[in-house]
């Protein structure tokens, strides 16, 4: 049974670029919680998403940052324009729904020039 | 204030010594907690669970104190592997959302 699936794990944008971010959970789980690590801080709840709703985007900052999770594929975090202070970890966790534990996946590592 | 604070360390400790990492919460609400061991840019891993009557595991024990709302992770003759930093969850919201700590930094030295 493969684990919480990102891609990429690292990508480079330039300020004012879009970066998309993917998450593929693990096989029979269908909630997704996005988290975002700050260099030398920790974890923060960004949203939390089943199929094809938001179920709470109190984390997300107000502007440039959207997710969604379609009945088909990855779950995708999407940061429009992005800047330098959006430079960090991104991980992505699932759950099956039917307990609070999460499995986190690999992370993707943003680094805005 | 922060929903969970932890003391960041780090700790230092010999092989075979016995280390303790304590963490406060702040909403009383909170459901669930854990602790989560995340090595050196690599993502967070469940360590175990932590319940009222206390939680045991090999080397490890964790402990709530909801009274208090405290929560203990003891670790015990401790190995080179040991070494990670070691996060504090406390779950809560109708998301059962996470609210990490921002992790104590542990190195066992030889």
């Amino acid at each position: 049974n493969a684990g919480v699936m990102q891609n990429p794990r690292h990508l480079v944008r330039r300020r004012g670029q879009e970066a998309r971010l993917r998450c593929s959970p693990m096989k029979g789980h269908s909630h997704v919680y996005w988290y975002r690590q700050l260099p030398e801080e920790g974890l923060k709840f960004m949203v939390y998403l089943q199929k094809e709703n938001i179920i709470d985007e109190s984390g997300m900052p107000k502007e440039r940052f959207s997710a969604e999770f379609p009945k088909e594929g990855p779950s995708i975090l999407r940061i429009q324009q992005v800047v330098r202070g959006d430079s960090a970890a991104y991980f992505c966790a699932s759950s099956p729904g039917y307990g609070p534990e999460q499995y986190f996946g690999p992370g993707t590592r943003l680094t805005v020039t | 204030r922060k929903e969970v604070e932890q003391d960041p360390g780090p700790f230092n400790v010999p092989e075979g010594a016995t280390v303790a990492f304590n963490c406060t919460y702040s909403n009383s609400a909170s459901q669930s907690f854990f602790w989560y061991r995340q090595d050196c840019r690599k993502e967070p891993k469940l360590l175990m669970s932590v319940y009222s009557s206390g939680n045991e595991d090999g080397r490890f024990t964790a402990q709530l104190n909801r009274a208090s709302q405290y929560i203990s992770l003891l670790i015990r003759d401790s190995k080179l592997s040991d070494s990670a930093t070691y996060l504090c969850v406390v779950v809560a919201g109708t998301g059962n959302q996470f609210y990490f700590g921002t992790g104590t930094s542990l190195t066992v030295i030889p």
